[in-house]
């Protein structure tokens, strides 16, 4: 069965960048898929990106482009979403969840870790 | 991008049915997923490809989708369904997930 555990809260200045873990366990880490999704206060899920430990390659939302960098160190079998040039509107709670590839194709999100809540203020 | 259109919110009595609806453009021709999320915790994945319920998810949570339209039925519906829910699709053409709205779900 496999786990994802996400490091802990984070306050940030507006301008600096932030980097959530997320550690994976049961399964083999490479093998599948990870995405990142975020939840700002009271609104709904928004995906962010995503990489293939095994690929090492990742494809990120068109509204993320140029902030958002998703890397996976397959050796600790942990994922890391780093979001740069932090503004208010970045406050939220970050997900990470397996997304599951069936023929080559992304589909479904499951399991997701805990999330981890990321303030942006001054 | 692709959209996809919750309402923003449903009420049902306990014991009756619950419908939630996602619509998108010829939805019919992708792979819907559905999530429960209830205040304070991560999202948990309720049906997949269209129909299909994860082990461990009641029979009550059933899906459809045809057309321009997918369905989450929830069958005799108690307290604790009560809880948003969000469709999802992987859109091909833009190589991204992609969410609906969130529909809240009160059990009056």
């Amino acid at each position: 069965q496999v786990q994802l555990v996400q490091s802990g809260a984070e306050v940030k200045k507006p301008g600096s960048s932030v980097k959530v873990s997320c550690k994976a366990s049961g399964g083999t880490f490479s093998s599948y898929a990870i995405s990142w999704v975020r939840q700002a206060p009271g609104q709904g899920l928004e995906w962010m990106g995503g990489i293939i430990p095994i690929f090492g390659t990742a494809n990120y939302a068109q509204k993320f482009q140029g902030r958002v960098t998703i890397t996976a160190d397959e050796s600790t079998s942990t994922a890391y979403m780093e979001l740069s040039s932090l503004r208010s509107e970045d406050t939220a709670v970050y997900y990470c969840a397996r997304m599951v590839v069936v023929g080559g194709r992304p589909n479904w999100f499951d399991p997701w870790g805990q999330g981890t809540l990321v303030t942006v203020s001054s | 991008s692709y959209v996809l259109t919750q309402p923003p919110s449903v009420s049902v009595a306990p014991g009756q049915t619950a419908r939630i609806t996602c619509g998108g453009n010829n939805i019919g021709s992708k792979s819907v997923h559905w999530y429960q999320q209830k205040p304070g915790q991560a999202p948990v994945l309720v049906v997949y490809d269209d129909s299909d319920r994860p082990s461990g998810i009641p029979e009550r949570f059933s899906g459809s989708n045809s057309g321009n339209t997918a369905t989450l039925t929830i069958s005799r519906v108690e307290a604790g369904d009560e809880a948003d829910y969000y469709c999802q699709v992987w859109d091909s053409s833009s190589d991204s997930g992609v969410f609906g709205g969130g529909t809240k779900l009160t059990v009056l």
